[in-house]
């Protein structure tokens, strides 16, 4: 089975860039797509990037997804942060033996 | 709009069972994977099951491999998860979320909170 590890925390100030990492620990990144969930205090996940980079509609052009094969990693980029962005956020991808793998959740706050 | 309501949950003593409900409207409900996907209290998600748009296929965590069981109704348009022998470390929100297919999801319900505690 492999894992995927995000940072615990990230921190950044409104109207920055931040960028989360999430690093495969086996089997290649850019195999499998990844995902990306939103999940705001007391709220449902939502999808924010889906197969890599794709956005679903209603999310703004401010989020994007990104493959980096060098360092078997994927990235969530949020620009132009905004207070409401403050949320977890969990990558997700599978493989032909485990459908759904989720990393740890990463909590997003902007200060 | 996507709709997906998860009944079920409660409070139950270890080693009962319970089972959860998902009832889905919005959309052609026979077309798509599910998913059932629980986090426990202050933690991260955790896929827990997830079944082909058909019931042909099924896949469950090591943790609750032979414990759990998820099936759907395709003539009802609802998505079960039949939780036994039930552990303390079951306690969650358990979420059931749609599938475009069985490697991701795309709409979340609002989730049910199971509690086992004596």
């Amino acid at each position: 089975n492999f894992m995927l590890t995000q940072p615990h925390s990230v921190s950044e100030s409104p109207g920055k860039t931040v960028t989360i990492s999430c690093t495969r620990s086996s089997g290649s990144i850019a195999t499998n797509y990844v995902q990306w969930y939103q999940q705001r205090p007391g709220s449902s996940p939502t999808t924010v990037i889906y197969e890599d980079h794709q956005r679903p509609s209603g999310v703004p052009d401010r989020f994007s997804g990104s493959i980096d094969s060098s360092s078997n990693s994927a990235s969530l980029s949020i620009s132009g942060l905004k207070t409401e962005d403050e949320a977890d956020y969990y990558c997700q991808s599978y493989d032909s033996s485990n459908p759904v793998v989720f990393g740890g959740g990463t909590k997003l706050t902007v200060l | 709009q996507v709709q997906l309501v998860e009944s079920g949950g409660g409070v139950v003593q270890p080693g009962r069972s319970l089972r959860l409900s998902c009832a889905a409207s919005g959309f052609t409900f026979s077309s798509f994977a599910m998913h059932w996907v629980r986090q426990a209290p202050g933690k991260g998600l955790e896929s827990v099951a997830v079944i082909s748009y058909d019931g042909s296929h099924k896949h469950y965590a090591d943790s609750v491999k032979g414990r759990f069981t998820i099936s759907r109704d395709n003539s009802k348009n609802t998505l079960y998860l039949q939780m036994n022998s039930l552990r303390a470390e079951d306690t969650a929100v358990y979420y059931c979320a749609r599938g475009p297919g069985t490697f991701r999801q795309d709409y979340w319900g609002q989730g049910t909170l199971v509690t086992v505690s004596s």
